[in-house]
């Protein structure tokens, strides 16, 4: 089947505007968590979504950004107001389940959108 | 917290040698989890393998191999037999008890010589 799927790919935007960037699970995950990885770093919690619980929001780095997620399907990140030191890769995965420690549970990674705040 | 430590920014092997990449994590939690993941060029996150702090034996995955040490807390990746293929930035993570989410490293840059 289809992997993580995101988009778009690339986005270019001004300072101060509003982006939205899509994350499209693979299908029958039910845990979907949304990075941050800037140049040259590793990759930063954001936020993880876990069938209808309510979402750990606790990565999310300021009231700008925040995300929805439709059931298991589709997400949504949402960063209002952009400023430059947005610019990044936001990375989407899925996974079977959310568990924690030990529990082995691979999660899939999506190719990526690369977001440019000029 | 949890905490991840990679100290070697760059790595340089010779096609088909063995090298090692490093890894230390920081936990008080007795039941955690050890990932490894490689980014090549295109961007894409591809998992390598999987440690968890109870099992008895080191991970193995084809060339991939994880050296664990739990009393040292160092989780190294051996790839043995190196490719110009395995040339990318490899990431440790780890998640520990109650959190679902990976804390990464920084990553290591290998390149893989012919």
């Amino acid at each position: 089947g289809a992997g993580v799927s995101q988009s778009p790919s690339n986005k270019v935007t001004e300072k101060g505007k509003d982006v939205e960037l899509r994350c499209d699970p693979i299908s029958g995950h039910t845990a979907l968590y949304w990075y941050r990885q800037r140049l040259g770093q590793g990759l930063e919690f954001l936020i993880y979504f876990q069938g209808n619980s309510a979402p750990d929001k606790s990565g999310l780095p300021s009231d700008r950004f925040s995300a929805e997620r439709t059931g298991e399907s589709v997400s949504t990140l949402t960063i209002q107001r952009t400023q430059q030191e947005d610019s990044a890769v936001y990375l989407c995965a899925s996974s079977l389940e959310g568990t924690s420690g030990t529990s082995y549970n691979e999660q899939f990674f999506g190719p990526g959108t690369r977001l440019t705040v000029l | 917290a949890q905490k991840i430590t990679q100290t070697q920014p760059g790595m340089f092997v010779q096609e088909k040698e063995a090298v090692t990449l490093d890894c230390t994590y920081d936990t008080s939690d007795p039941s955690y989890g050890l990932f490894w993941y490689k980014q090549p060029s295109s961007g894409e996150m591809i998992f390598l393998i999987y440690q968890g702090s109870y099992d008895q034996q080191n991970a193995t995955e084809g060339r991939y191999s994880l050296n664990f040490q739990k009393a040292r807390k160092s989780a190294n990746l051996v790839i043995s037999a190196s490719q110009l293929g395995d040339s990318a930035m490899y990431f440790c993570a780890m998640r520990d008890e109650g959190y679902s989410t990976l804390t990464f490293g920084k990553g290591t840059m290998l390149l893989v010589s012919p």
